[in-house]
């Protein structure tokens, strides 16, 4: 029983242009929610994260959006850039987090 | 910088082996991790501590413990390595107070572990 899914397991996005990464959760009571970056052999990095009281956080050219009601999560990075190019995994809880299956993001030159 | 450190990258060991894995944080953090990431399953827990002598199963602590005897050490510990607990090994540690919640995971570089 996942509590946490990324139903896409890779995009590819040609440079410039919008990457949108999505993510469903099951248990309402996640308090934050948080993505990762993740290079090969190397530790996931931190990205940015979301409450659960607000609906939108925005960092440079990431921006999560959380739709509470969908128990839904995207992410979106405007504009692409190939050093993008990762595994992009988002995270529900509170102080201890269930990670998805992440997302592969290819970003095209 | 905040720091984590996980004291192998990589790890070659033999079945029935009993095999440690140790991380050190030195961000004075209350809460560490050990996850486990595989293909197509993303990073699942496999316990936590909340202080120092505590800990808590995580979703797949089967064939692991762990250790915490000191606030900036916390290893993880296979009695017996068996070869489907061949994996990438992640460290992760974090602050969080219920009035004022830090809610980032601060990871370590992983341990790529093989048991043959």
């Amino acid at each position: 029983d996942q509590q946490v899914k990324q139903n896409s397991p890779s995009l590819s996005v040609q440079e410039g242009r919008i990457s949108i990464l999505n993510c469903d959760y099951t248990n309402s009571m996640f308090d934050y929610f948080l993505w990762y970056k993740k290079y090969p052999a190397e530790g996931p990095t931190f990205l940015i994260s979301i409450s659960s009281i607000k609906d939108k956080n925005e960092d440079g050219r990431f921006t999560v959006f959380l739709n509470k009601s969908a128990k839904h999560l995207s992410l979106h990075i405007v504009p692409s850039q190939p050093g993008d190019s990762a595994v992009y995994f988002c995270a529900a809880g509170t102080y201890k987090y269930i990670f998805g299956t992440g997302t592969r993001l290819k970003v095209l030159a | 910088d905040v720091k984590v450190t996980q004291s192998s990258r990589y790890l070659v060991k033999r079945t029935g082996e009993k095999v440690f894995l140790e991380c050190v944080q030195d961000m004075d953090h209350e809460n560490m991790f050990w996850y486990r990431q595989d293909p197509g399953l993303g990073l699942r827990l496999i316990y936590f501590s909340y202080d120092v002598k505590m800990k808590e199963k995580g979703d797949i602590p089967e064939g692991y413990s762990v250790s915490r005897e000191k606030k900036e050490r916390f290893s993880l510990i296979l009695e017996s390595a068996s070869t489907n607990q061949t994996s990438m090994y992640l460290c992760a540690s974090s602050s969080w107070d219920r009035k004022s919640p830090n809610e980032k995971l601060f990871f370590g570089s992983g341990t790529q572990l093989s048991v043959l």
